[in-house]
C-alpha cells in the first residue's frame, strides 16, 4: 500500500461548489503539506502542519482551507471552486528534520481537480 | 525573492546518451537541494539531496552537484534509458524561509527515445 494516498483522483465540478481533497499518510510523520502545480508555474505551498494543532499559510492560501484532522489525515477545502482553482495538487509529509540530509518529504500521487 | 530556474524545460535525447539537466537558484544561503522525479498519475519521487555542505551526491547513474557560489546545480544522467523518460524537478530549501518550504523550479521534461 502506498505511503501517502490522496482522494479522490482525479474530481470535475462546477464553480461556486465546495470540495474537499482528502490525504491520508502511514509513514507516522508529524509533517503534512498541500501543493497545487500548473503548467509553467511548478509547485507552489497552499498550507502546512507541523501536527495536529500547527496550521500555517504558505505562498498562495487564498481560496483555500485546511483540517489536521489527526496526524495521519490532511483534508484541503475549496470554500466556492473557481475555474483558476484547475490544477494539480499534491500532499506531501515529512518528519522534523535532524540534520540537511533528513530535510526531505515524501509525496502523494495527485488529485487532478478541475472547475468548468 | 528565492527562486529555483530550470533549462531547458523540455529534452528529448537518443537512449544511451549521457545528458545534463540544470538547476539555477537565485540566493546561496541554501539548506539544501533536492532532485526529485515525477511521473505521470505517480506523484514525486525524491532521486538525489544534497546538503548545503556538499558538492555532489550520487546514485547508481545519477549523479547531482552543487555549486553555491554559482547558485547552480546539475544533474547528471547517464547511459539514458527510456525508463527515465520523466519530468525532473529541482527544489531548494533556503535558510530564511518557512521551515519545510521547497521552492520548486518548473521542471525539466525528459524524453529518452530508443
Amino acid at each position: 500500500d502506498a505511503d501517502v494516498t490522496q482522494t479522490p483522483r482525479n474530481r470535475i465540478t462546477k464553480t461556486g461548489k465546495r470540495i474537499m481533497l482528502e490525504c491520508s499518510q502511514t509513514k507516522g510523520h508529524d509533517r503534512m503539506y498541500w501543493y497545487r502545480q500548473d503548467p509553467g508555474l511548478g509547485l507552489r505551498l497552499i498550507y502546512y502542519s507541523f501536527d495536529v494543532k500547527d496550521i500555517n499559510k504558505g505562498e498562495i492560501s487564498d481560496g483555500y482551507s485546511v483540517s489536521r484532522q489527526a496526524q495521519a489525515k490532511f483534508s484541503l477545502s475549496l470554500e466556492s471552486a473557481i475555474p483558476n482553482q484547475t490544477a494539480l495538487y499534491f500532499c506531501a509529509t515529512s518528519d522534523p528534520p535532524t540534520s540537511p540530509s533528513t530535510d526531505t518529504q515524501y509525496f502523494g500521487p495527485g488529485t487532478r481537480l478541475t472547475v468548468l | 525573492k528565492q527562486e529555483v530556474t530550470q533549462i531547458p524545460a523540455a529534452l528529448s535525447v537518443p537512449e544511451g546518451e549521457n545528458l545534463v539537466l540544470n538547476c539555477s537558484f537565485t540566493d546561496s544561503a541554501i539548506y539544501n537541494l533536492q532532485w526529485f522525479r515525477q511521473d505521470p498519475g505517480k506523484g514525486l519521487t525524491s532521486l538525489l539531496l544534497i546538503q548545503s555542505s556538499q558538492r555532489e551526491q550520487t546514485s547508481g547513474r545519477l549523479n547531482a552537484s552543487l555549486d553555491k557560489s554559482s547558485g547552480r546545480s546539475t544533474l547528471y544522467i547517464a547511459a539514458s534509458q527510456p525508463g527515465d523518460s520523466a519530468t525532473y524537478l529541482c527544489a531548494v530549501t533556503f535558510y530564511g524561509g518557512s521551515q519545510g518550504n521547497l521552492i520548486f523550479g518548473k521542471g525539466t521534461k525528459l524524453s529518452v527515445k530508443p
